[in-house]
């Protein structure tokens, strides 16, 4: 079926960076769109990345130019790397497997990563 | 970008009810949505895919109809695990974009 954990959130100030990861296990995540969705804190659900198959990306125009993401194949693990971070960038963060691809939807999620910007 | 307009904001019901929550988006999606159900604290859980397709494992009292720009979830039969928010996703293209999400309650 598919597992996902994310890890790497943290506390940052304004201005930083702070590099997400996502495990996998169970399939390759190199083998399926993979999305990254955050939700602030009492709002509801923003997509923020998808990385396609063929190593294409994606981005929401609110993260366009600051955040980037990437895989590890051989370590079956997704990236999201974020720069000049902003106050309104505090949310958790998921990974999920999107099978946009087969026809399908984000059918595998992780617990989440909270990220917090702050002074 | 695409706009999902979702209504309503929120939705009280009893158990046994029957509700509808509607999408609308800004363009023809063709049937590229999906329904997701997110609970407190935890991470979205995927309901519809494609509009109509009932995601393995999901209770059959789960539907979605539509296509194009007109969307619905029904769920039929409330029952107390169902009391949570519902949002749905556009896949079409990218930037994907969810609806504002709705929030069921028990009356």
């Amino acid at each position: 079926e598919g597992q996902l954990v994310e890890s790497g959130g943290g506390l940052v100030q304004p201005g930083g960076s702070l590099r997400l990861s996502c495990t996998a296990s169970g399939f390759n995540v190199d083998s399926t769109f993979m999305s990254w969705v955050r939700q602030a804190p009492g709002k509801g659900l923003e997509w923020v990345s998808l990385i396609y198959t063929g190593g294409i990306t994606d981005y929401a125009e609110s993260v366009k130019g600051r955040f980037s993401v990437s895989r590890d194949n051989s370590k079956n693990i997704l990236f999201l790397h974020m720069n000049s971070l902003r106050l309104e960038d505090t949310a958790v963060y998921y990974c999920a497997r999107d099978l946009k691809w087969q026809g399908g939807g984000m059918d595998v999620w992780g617990l989440g990563t909270t990220v917090i910007v702050s002074s | 970008a695409i706009q999902m307009t979702q209504s309503p904001s929120s939705l009280s019901a009893s158990v046994g009810d029957r509700v509808t929550i509607t999408c609308r988006a800004s363009q023809d999606i063709r049937n590229d949505l999906g329904w997701y159900q997110q609970k407190p604290g935890k991470a979205p859980k995927l309901l519809i895919f494609a509009a109509s397709h009932l995601q393995s494992g999901v209770p059959s009292r789960f539907s979605g109809t539509g296509s194009g720009t007109d969307f619905t979830l029904t769920i039929s039969d409330l029952q107390p695990d169902d009391f949570a928010t519902y949002y749905c996703l556009q896949d079409y293209d990218a930037p994907y974009t969810f609806g504002q999400g709705t929030r069921l309650d028990i009356k």
